[in-house]
């Protein structure tokens, strides 16, 4: 059975910094790109960062390009997002997500239970 | 970057209902498209992939059709458990987006 479980969620200040992981089980976990999703309390998804199998590959949202760096660690089966320069309005549930499968198929299922975020004073 | 744009972003129906949701892309994105329910406090959960692949284990009552630019999901017969807001999402190109959503309600 495949399973995402989230950790390292919390409050934090702006300007802060705080380490969300995603620990993968169930299947070849160095085999696919993995992905990280937000949602805003009330507020729709936004995609946030996918990472290509290897991790030599990096997409981010311009909404967190250059404060987030996501990385894995495929001998442990983890997925790391690291967020720095914390602002109020990254406060939201972050999820990560496993593709169905390869290149070009990388749609999400299933999803992490999600871990919140809160960045406030 | 992909804008996808759904309607409407709230729709009332009954039980038995066949129901609608639109997905206009603002470029082709050929047949890139997927389609995910979240339920209130769960996690999204992938219905439709590829405009219209269904998912193992979703019922047959969801169907996915479009490409381009416009994408429909359709609910053949609203059930008590669709009840929930559903968003498109494309895999053209990154920066990946989604849609903003569609929350279905009881009427």
């Amino acid at each position: 059975e495949v399973q995402l479980l989230q950790s390292g969620g919390g409050l934090v200040q702006p300007g802060g910094s705080l380490r969300l992981s995603c620990a993968a089980s169930g299947f070849t976990f160095s085999s696919l790109a993995m992905t990280w999703v937000r949602q805003a309390p009330g507020k729709g998804l936004e995609w946030v960062s996918t990472i290509s199998r290897r991790g030599d590959s990096i997409y981010y949202a311009d909404s967190v390009k250059g404060r987030f760096i996501v990385s894995r660690d495929n001998y442990k089966n983890t997925l790391n997002l690291q967020m720095n320069s914390l602002r109020v309005d990254d406060t939201a549930v972050y999820y990560c997500g496993k593709p169905i499968g390869g290149p070009g198929v990388e749609w999400l299922d299933p999803w992490g239970l999600g871990t919140l975020v809160i960045v406030s004073s | 970057d992909i804008q996808l744009t759904q309607s409407p972003p709230f729709l009332s129906a009954s039980v038995g209902d066949r129901v609608t949701i639109t997905c206009r892309a603002s470029q082709g994105i050929s047949r890139s498209l997927g389609w995910y329910q979240q339920e209130p406090g769960k996690a999204p959960k992938l219905l439709i992939y590829t405009a219209s692949t269904l998912q193992s284990g979703v019922p047959s009552r969801f169907s996915g059709s479009g490409s381009g630019t416009e994408f429909t999901l359709t609910i053949s017969s609203l059930q008590p458990e669709d009840f929930a807001t559903y968003y498109c999402q494309h895999l053209d190109s990154y920066p990946l987006t989604f849609g903003g959503g569609t929350k279905v309600e009881i009427k």
